[in-house]
């Protein structure tokens, strides 16, 4: 069945760098990826949706400079986290649609911490 | 603004009680899910309701779509300490776009 894989699972950086998080549809190709964040203990928030080819669409509130999202191919949209800072520390996850029953899935999660 | 208010947030029965948790909104969907998630893992589709007044059971797990399809609830029979976990309604927006309700927290205590 279509799986959609995050990497990586967990990442822990310093204040202030920057992190990717890459999210791959693994047999089947999707133009529109979606980006959460999830905080502990809440739901998911819907951050962006990611267009293959074209620039991503953040929903309000969501910081477009601070939250870079590339979808460069078919099958891969990255989030890049700028400047991080311990607020962002979050449980983020991807979906997309895809497969023989145009069905939603979902990533593994990545958890980033930002010390 | 929540677009789809989910109740309750945190739950906590007995094993063998039955429950009803429920999903709301001012605005129609085209279709709404239910997912049931672990921690650190990504959410998992339970079932997808499509039609007003549709309603679908998953062994002891019944789910309904309001006539309206602006409403949803999923009621659990006889709860038994594995449906233990966060439960979520999403509801399609447009083609593509999910956006969830808050969740609810449940605790099935044996």
């Amino acid at each position: 069945g279509a799986v959609v894989s995050q990497h990586p699972s967990w990442v822990i950086c310093k204040s202030g760098t920057s992190v990717k998080i890459e999210c791959r549809s693994l047999d089947f190709q999707a133009t529109t990826m979606f980006w959460y964040r999830q905080f502990p203990k809440q739901s998911l928030m819907l951050m962006a949706t990611s267009n293959e080819g074209s620039k991503a669409t953040y929903e309000q509130g969501v910081e477009k400079d601070k939250f870079l999202i590339n979808h460069a191919s078919l099958t891969l949209s990255t989030l890049t986290v700028t400047s991080a800072h311990p607020e962002d520390s979050s449980f983020y996850i991807c979906s997309a649609w895809g497969g023989t029953g145009n069905t939603i899935y979902f990533g593994e999660g990545s958890w980033l911490t930002v010390v | 603004t929540q677009l789809l208010e989910q109740s309750p947030q945190f739950l906590s029965i007995q094993e063998g009680e039955n429950l009803t948790v429920y999903c709301n909104s001012s605005s129609v969907f085209s279709s709404l899910q239910w997912y049931r998630q672990e921690p650190g893992e990504g959410p998992v589709l339970l079932v997808t309701v499509v039609t007003g007044g549709e309603v679908k059971k998953l062994k002891r797990l019944t789910f309904q779509f309001g006539d309206a399809r602006k409403d949803s609830s999923l009621h659990i029979t006889a709860a038994q300490p594995g449906d233990t976990g966060l439960y979520l309604c999403a509801g399609l927006q447009g083609a593509q776009k999910l956006v969830f309700g808050q969740g609810t927290r449940l605790t099935i205590n044996p």
